[in-house]
């Protein structure tokens, strides 16, 4: 399985400021995952970051608020713009290995509160 | 869109029985269903998945069965630990594509 790591952990952010959330896996992977847990939620698909494309965004969020990056097969940037208190969660990134290219494997995740 | 409805949302239970958590799916595309354990101020680890050309898996004391026609799985956890106390997520595919949808989790608690 892939091993993925976050940076920073966790952060605490003034409202309007812009994070940069860090993602890297010790392998070559195609697809990149970048998912919002609020407060005692669920996981909340964002988008889907492909080497070499622009990322899919799913509905309810647009890339003018979560900018992403994806330079290589193995490092992506989720960036959370313009904060207010509501994006306060956890961003987790994940990426998919195996064979059959389903299995879901997720980082630590970056604990953030806007305040 | 793929819809994942998942119970209970929590679950008590005493140090060695046994605990069932129940998820439904609404598309009949989907073909992938693993389960996750998140423990406090960690991300999801994948504990056990099955497919949709298998009924049932087992792995220890963890198994997972799933029921195509009514469209629903379950995860099976015997003879529970302390250490298996944590949220459990299911979650399904949208029929062959990567992407996964959850369901809403369930707070398992099992007490010595």
């Amino acid at each position: 399985s892939a091993v993925i790591s976050q940076k920073p952990s966790r952060d605490i952010c003034q409202r309007g400021t812009s994070l940069t959330i860090q993602c890297q896996v010790d392998s070559q992977v195609t697809m990149m995952f970048w998912y919002r847990q609020q407060p005692g939620q669920s996981l909340t698909l964002i988008a889907t970051a492909n080497q070499g494309s622009e990322a899919t965004y799913e509905s309810g969020f647009v890339i003018d608020k979560f900018p992403i990056s994806r330079p290589n097969l193995t490092f992506s940037t989720l960036t959370v713009s313009n904060m207010s208190p509501e994006d306060s969660s956890i961003y987790l990134c994940s990426t998919t290995s195996g064979s059959a290219q389903e299995t879901q494997y997720f980082g630590p995740g970056t604990r953030l509160l806007v305040l | 869109g793929e819809n994942v409805e998942q119970h209970p949302s929590t679950l008590s239970v005493q140090e060695g029985d046994s605990a069932v958590i129940k998820c439904t799916y609404s598309d009949s595309a989907s073909n992938y269903f693993p389960w996750y354990k998140q423990e406090l101020g960690k991300g999801p680890q994948l504990i056990i998945d099955i497919r949709s050309n298998v009924g049932e898996k087992k792995d220890q004391r963890i198994a997972v069965t799933l029921n195509k026609t009514a469209k629903h799985f379950s995860l099976h956890i015997t003879e529970t630990q302390p250490e298996d106390s944590a949220v459990y997520f299911c979650a399904a595919d949208h029929g062959g594509y990567s992407t996964l949808t959850f369901g809403k989790g369930t707070m398992l608690l099992v007490s010595p």
